[in-house]
């Protein structure tokens, strides 16, 4: 079946400029996870939403940072006011998610690479 | 503050050997410890993930050696292949919760 999707795959923004950066989960996973991944720095987790529940939002970095799911399907991640250290690759993971005590895979999608002029 | 430290931060194998990839961990509440691979341009894809109630897990030429008492956790890739030339990095959760990944290591398998 198809994976996890995310567009634009590349994307280039002028300094101060806003960005939105999309991902499609797999089909019936209730979990969505963000996380940015910078040169020399590994992946780092932005936000996680899970069926109905609020969001997590501990990891984003900025309150220019922010991201909305609709429909428990589609999620946009939304940079505004874009710096040059926003500059990385923005991966969006789907899971299942059955219930707290189990561990569900979290399948990547291929990314954004986000750079700022 | 750093929850995982993986090292090497990058490895040259020649083709036939053995890989080894070191990871150590903070949180004693972490119960789920994958391996994700990385091709360059691709997204994480996860290899082979362990849990802290077993000491090893092999799965075909991947091993992952887990030391609960030392807080470490190792992924061994036997007779190294070009193919498996990539980024590896390890990671750890407490249930579906976020994963918290090391910085990552570049492994190189030349002929």
């Amino acid at each position: 079946g198809a994976g996890v999707s995310q567009s634009p795959s590349n994307k280039v923004t002028e300094k101060g400029k806003d960005v939105e950066l999309r991902c499609d989960p797999i089909s019936g996973h209730t979990a969505l996870y963000w996380y940015r991944q910078s040169l020399g720095q590994g992946l780092e987790f932005l936000i996680y939403f899970q069926g109905n529940s609020a969001p997590d939002k501990s990891g984003l970095p900025s309150d220019r940072f922010s991201a909305e799911r609709t429909g428990g399907s589609v999620s946009t991640l939304t940079i505004q006011r874009t710096q040059q250290e926003d500059s990385a690759v923005y991966l969006c993971a789907s899971s299942l998610y059955y219930h707290t005590l189990s561990t569900d895979t979290q399948y990547f999608g291929p990314g954004t690479r986000l750079t700022v002029l | 503050q750093q929850q995982v430290k993986q090292s090497p931060q990058s490895l040259i194998v020649q083709k036939g050997g053995i890989s080894i990839i070191n990871c150590a961990y903070e949180n004693t509440a972490f119960d789920y410890f994958p391996w994700y691979q990385q091709f360059p341009g691709k997204g994480p894809a996860l290899l082979i993930a362990i849990r802290p109630d077993v000491s090893e897990k092999k799965e075909g030429r991947f091993t992952i050696s887990f030391n609960k008492s030392a807080k470490q956790f190792s992924l061994h890739i036997m007779d190294s292949q070009p193919g498996d030339s990539a980024t590896y990095f390890c990671a750890a959760s407490r249930g579906n919760t976020p994963l918290v990944f090391g910085k990552g290591t570049r492994l190189s398998v030349i002929a």
